[in-house]
């Protein structure tokens, strides 16, 4: 496809369970970035690759979340033991450009999950 | 530390009639990129517009445009001639573009603001 995909699209995952998030970039975009975004709030910044190198981490919430690019394209947002505060739309964006000056990330439609 | 306000949660427009969606910022760098998101109700995240801020004009897309007061540090969004479909959530966010060690390029977002065009 010509945009960011994120499937699935809504998940809902019982407390304790383990889910994976899963994002597919635009062809070619070097730079991959993962945001949570709660209700009524702006994304909060989670994690970034370059290729398949993780080079930000700061904003993974704890150590039950983890993220990984293993090829440089798809990638796949992890979390362990899914908690009440998890539930939120995690977004996906790409960019064509490892490092600054880009203009913009493209963005897919996010998966949202509820942990019931 | 970087950071993004809205202060308008929502605010209304006529149909036709022109809105500013206000956006003030905070950070110590010098270079940097400001950008507005539109994000309907189906979730995705949807550029508008961006404005460096070495830019000396102010950044046009269309109906969009961007009110940049580097002294004030303000990056506030006019739509013009509001059509039915600009009702969404719209979001003001900011990007450090200094290179330099450890610089991702992610974007630090506001808490939003929902536009709702009446006809």
């Amino acid at each position: 496809g010509a945009g960011v995909s994120q499937s699935p699209r809504y998940k809902v995952a019982k407390r304790g369970q383990d889910v994976a998030l899963r994002c597919d970039p635009i062809s070619g975009h070097v730079s991959l970035f993962w945001y949570q975004q709660a209700l009524g709030q702006g994304p909060e910044f989670l994690t970034y690759f370059q290729n398949e190198a993780q080079l930000d981490k700061s904003g993974l919430p704890s150590d039950r979340f983890f993220a990984e690019r293993p090829e440089g394209s798809v990638s796949t947002l992890k979390i362990q033991r899914t908690q009440q505060e998890d539930s939120a739309v995690y977004l996906c964006a790409s960019s064509p450009i490892g490092v600054p000056p880009y203009v913009e990330a493209f963005f897919g439609q996010g998966t949202r999950l509820t942990v019931v | 530390a970087q950071k993004i306000t809205q202060t308008q949660p929502g605010m209304f427009v006529q149909e036709k009639e022109a809105v500013t969606l206000d956006c003030t910022y905070d950070t110590s760098d010098q270079s940097y990129g400001l950008f507005w998101y539109k994000q309907p109700s189906s979730g995705e995240m949807i550029f508008l517009i961006y404005q460096g801020s070495y830019d000396e004009q102010n950044a046009t897309e269309g109906r969009y445009s961007l009110n940049f007061q580097k002294a004030r540090k303000s990056a506030n969004l006019v739509i013009s001639a509001s059509q039915l479909g600009d009702s969404a959530m719209y979001f003001c966010a900011m990007r450090e573009d200094a290179h330099g060690s450890g610089n991702t390029g992610k974007l630090i977002f506001g808490q939003g603001t929902t536009l709702q065009v009446k006809p």
